[in-house]
């Protein structure tokens, strides 16, 4: 089992451009998320899906899109980075009605914008 | 979910036990107490969880106050390799909605 697996793994970005974060998990769990994490801060949520075909906002939704493309896949978009989304990205995922919903996490994507 | 307070950050010698405070005194009846834990920038990773019981699992140990406005973590024979921020998260429905991280404790074990 790979677990939970991102990719890139890093990237650059000019202001701007747009990018795709990929995540996949292989655990046939139904919830996933995506926080980001900047320096000396806790994770924050950007936006999760309870089940395929849903997804809801979390506390820092605005400047990104989510696609969950099927059970295993939950991507994240930034259609115009700006230098403000820099930050690590991790994404999660978590068996849904599971007694206690222990999420686990993915490897994180460094991104920067410049 | 409730707001929970941790030192920034703690020292503990190499074998020695660490113990991790967490105070969260607006918890509510139904709200479960969440240990995760942070090596090195790396995704976090889940250490255990409560309700009002003491819990204990091959990683560690969760001391929970009767009132259940504070808990510890315990680190029963630390290593170096326990050097990492960790977190006490506070979750009515274990995170199924997402978690809520602070800066956690940052815990240094010492050689």
């Amino acid at each position: 089992n790979a677990g939970v697996t991102q990719t890139p793994k890093f990237q650059v970005l000019k202001t701007g451009q747009s990018m795709t974060l990929q995540c996949a998990q292989d655990m046939n769990h139904n919830s996933m998320y995506w926080y980001r994490q900047d320096p000396g801060m806790g994770l924050r949520l950007i936006y999760y899906s309870a089940s395929e075909g849903t997804t809801d906002k979390g506390e820092v939704p605005n400047g990104y899109n989510v696609s969950r493309l099927n059970k295993r896949e939950f991507s994240l978009r930034l259609e115009s980075a700006a230098p403000s989304q820099t930050s690590v990205y991790f994404c999660a995922s978590s068996e849904h009605g599971a007694r206690y919903n222990e999420q686990f996490f993915g490897p994180g994507t460094r991104l920067t914008v410049l | 979910d409730a707001k929970t307070t941790q030192p920034p950050s703690m020292d503990c010698a190499e074998g020695r036990a660490a113990n991790l405070p967490c105070n969260h005194s607006t918890i509510s009846g139904n709200e479960y107490v969440y240990w995760y834990r942070q090596i090195h920038s790396q995704g976090p990773q889940y250490i255990i969880h409560g309700l009002k019981n003491n819990e204990t699992n091959e990683m560690a140990s969760l001391i929970i106050t009767e009132d259940r406005k504070s808990s510890t973590l315990i680190l029963p024979h630390a290593t170096l390799r326990d050097t990492a921020v960790y977190y006490c998260i506070v979750s009515r429905r274990g995170g199924a909605d997402g978690l809520t991280f602070g800066k956690g404790t940052h815990l240094i074990i010492q050689p």
